[in-house]
């Protein structure tokens, strides 16, 4: 399987401002997902980081909020935009299908 | 939509009893899906896939099992550990526009006692 890395492991930020979290893979793949886990809950998608073109945003997560970016096969960024508290989740990326579906090690984010 | 402030169901073993976890999925056009293993801190970790013709598989210590008639998987751990405590989550994903998402369960959290 894939290995993927996500940049920072954690952060603490102040309301107001933004995060860009990156991930990498050790391999080309065609899809890249970024996926939010808030407090004791299950995983949600976000998006899917396409290459060369717009991401793909799922009901209720929108591009200003959420940009992400995808400039070749191996890395992606998402931003998360304008933080308040309720942004305080676990950001994961993941990868598929080529080597699996296969997940970074998440971006734990705490927003004061 | 998500739910918030919802507690995970919790599953609590002795060392060497077997597990099972279950896992209601949403949609009966799902043809493949995974268990996932999370542990504190960390990303979901890969456990055993099934594929929508199949209604078992095996891997080293776990089996997973497909019932589509009632939309339902279950994940059977043989001889828990204490290393498998953890939060499992069972995924679903199928082709065409959603290809490569998956939809997540509200997961079980595993507790091994030694």
């Amino acid at each position: 399987s894939a290995v993927i890395s996500q940049k920072p492991s954690r952060d603490i930020c102040q309301r107001g401002t933004s995060l860009t979290i990156q991930c990498q893979v050790d391999s080309q793949v065609t899809m890249m997902f970024w996926y939010r886990q808030q407090p004791g809950q299950s995983l949600t998608l976000i998006a899917t980081a396409n290459q060369g073109s717009e991401a793909t945003y799922e009901s209720g997560f929108v591009i200003d909020k959420f940009p992400i970016s995808r400039p070749n096969l191996t890395f992606s960024t998402l931003t998360v935009s304008n933080m308040s508290p309720e942004d305080s989740s676990i950001y994961l990326c993941s990868c598929a299908p080529e080597y699996g579906y296969t997940f970074g090690s998440g971006t734990r984010l705490t927003v004061v | 939509g998500e739910s918030v402030g919802l507690h995970l169901p919790t599953l609590s073993v002795q060392e060497g009893d077997n597990s099972i976890i279950n896992c209601a999925y949403s949609n009966s056009a799902s043809d493949y899906f995974i268990w996932y293993k999370q542990e504190s801190g960390k990303g979901p970790q890969f456990i055993i896939d099934i594929r929508s013709n199949m209604d078992k598989r095996q891997g080293q210590r776990v089996t997973v099992l497909l019932n589509k008639t009632v939309k339902h998987l279950s994940l059977q751990i043989a001889a828990t550990q204490p290393g498998d405590s953890a939060v499992y989550f069972c995924a679903e994903t199928y082709g065409g526009t959603s290809y490569g998402k998956l939809t997540f369960g509200q997961g079980t959290i595993l507790t091994v006692h030694p």
